[in-house]
């Protein structure tokens, strides 16, 4: 039961253009959202989060855009740069069932910025 | 902030052996939690400690899994009997109460053969 669904397992951006990633989600007890980036060999490093009492937030080039009523979010990443080339990994705090927040992750996007 | 430390980065062992990883977290975080990684797949949750207190396992964490958090400090994970669907990454997060952010480590890559 994949809960955090990343529907492109990747994603090539010619650099100085936009990147658009995708996270969709189905269970509406999500209330907050993060996006992770990580590199090869290395951990998950957090990038930005957005609360469901809000609809955008921007981080520099970073922009997090959530869409409640379709369960949908989305991370654009404006100029890209070849240094963004990474896996990035949308998640979200389980709050129910008696849960203490760990993080419920999609399975990735795979960003290639290409110079 | 010196961040997530973990420890060792790799290990190789055999199937049946025991393994130990640790775990340092942040120094004023009070949260900790462990997570598994394998290929193609975003990480999966295991277990969370508030302070030295283990508070939620994931039915992932199978009986040859423990993990302890002494005086709420370091964590340790050990899995018993290794088996070749062990090997994966297996990553250590903190956070403090209340906040939704986790800060990862570099991860424990382990591998049976």
């Amino acid at each position: 039961d994949q809960q955090v669904k990343q529907n492109s397992p990747s994603l090539s951006v010619q650099e100085g253009r936009i990147s658009i990633l995708n996270c969709d989600y189905t269970n509406s007890m999500f209330d907050y959202f993060l996006w992770y980036k990580k590199y090869p060999a290395e951990g998950p490093t957090f990038l930005i989060s957005i609360s469901s009492i809000k609809d955008k937030n921007e981080d520099g080039r970073f922009t997090v855009f959530l869409n409640k009523s379709a369960k949908h979010l989305s991370l654009h990443i404006v100029p890209s740069q070849p240094g963004d080339s990474a896996v990035y990994f949308c998640a979200a705090p389980r709050r129910y069932g008696g849960s203490q927040g760990n993080l419920i992750f999609g399975k990735g996007t795979k960003l290639s910025v290409k110079p | 902030d010196t961040g997530v430390s973990q420890n060792p980065r790799h290990k190789i062992t055999k199937r049946g052996q025991n393994v130990t990883f640790r775990c340092d977290p942040i120094s004023e975080h009070n949260r900790l939690y462990w997570y598994r990684q394998t290929l193609g797949q975003g990480p999966e949750f295991l277990t969370y400690f508030q302070n030295e207190a283990q508070l939620e396992k994931s039915r992932l964490l199978s009986d040859r899994f423990s993990a302890e958090r002494p005086k709420g400090s370091f964590s340790t994970l050990e899995i018993q009997r290794t088996e070749q669907g062990d090997s994966a990454m297996y990553l250590c997060a903190s956070s403090r109460t209340g906040i939704h952010e986790q800060y990862f480590g570099p991860g424990t890559r382990l591998t049976v053969t």
